[in-house]
């Protein structure tokens, strides 16, 4: 089973340079997220989508940009990185909405950092 | 807004202690609440979960108990092994507000080493 697959697994960048994470999950989840996660803060929202087609901003969406359009996929895209998006990111999945008790599948992480 | 606080880290604990994680939460309505963990290396697991007051969660021998008098959630084992030395996340799930998604909202994380 694979799950959620999150490629890059490293990756390293210049500041200005734009680059997309992909994630892909094989379980008919209509509930997808980002989510980045820094030392001391635990994980902040960035973006998520609840269907094919749908998006929206979490708490953190600034200089991040996403899309779905199929169900298995939902990239990540960072338009020109910055030293601040440093960080660790993790794409996760559901089958309803993970507030309600829905378990949240997360991948393995990405690990970003912007030189 | 949501909060979730978590006791500070990082935990260390001989093999066989009991083990206490703090969690204490800050939400409107009656939100659902879950530990997480994450081993090195890995990406985040469903440890347990608890949605609606006084509830317990329990897995691989760990419990939690949704106090909402207190608004707490404190994750208990009696007895750790090395195999539990990872990342462990309080969070909190609500659809307060309408939104369709219902975010969670993540503690900081308690880092926990258990030597044997």
């Amino acid at each position: 089973n694979a799950g959620v697959t999150q490629t890059p697994k490293f990756q390293v960048l210049k500041t200005g340079q734009s680059m997309t994470l992909q994630c892909a999950q094989d379980m008919n989840h209509e509930y997808m997220s980002w989510y980045r996660q820094d030392p001391g803060m635990g994980l902040r929202l960035i973006h998520y989508s609840v269907g094919a087609g749908i998006t929206d901003q979490g708490e953190v969406p600034n200089g991040y940009n996403v899309s779905r359009s199929t169900t298995e996929d939902f990239p990540l895209r960072l338009l020109s990185a910055a030293p601040s998006q440093t960080s660790v990111y993790f794409c996760a999945s559901s089958y309803g909405a993970g507030s309600s008790g829905n378990t949240i599948y997360f991948g393995e992480g990405s690990w970003l950092t912007v030189v | 807004g949501n909060s979730v606080t978590q006791m500070e880290g990082p935990v260390t604990l001989s093999e066989e202690a009991f083990l206490t994680i703090n969690c204490t939460y800050t939400a409107t309505g009656y939100p659902s609440l879950f530990w997480y963990v994450q081993y090195p290396g890995e990406g985040l697991q469903l440890l347990l979960k608890a949605t609606k007051a006084d509830d317990k969660g329990s897995n691989k021998g760990f419990e939690a108990t949704y106090r909402k008098e207190t608004t707490s959630f404190h994750l208990e084992k009696g007895s750790v092994q090395v195999s539990d030395s990872a990342v462990y996340f309080c969070a909190l799930g609500s659809n307060a507000g309408g939104t369709s998604y219902g975010k969670l909202t993540f503690g900081q994380g308690t880092i926990l080493t258990v030597h044997p």
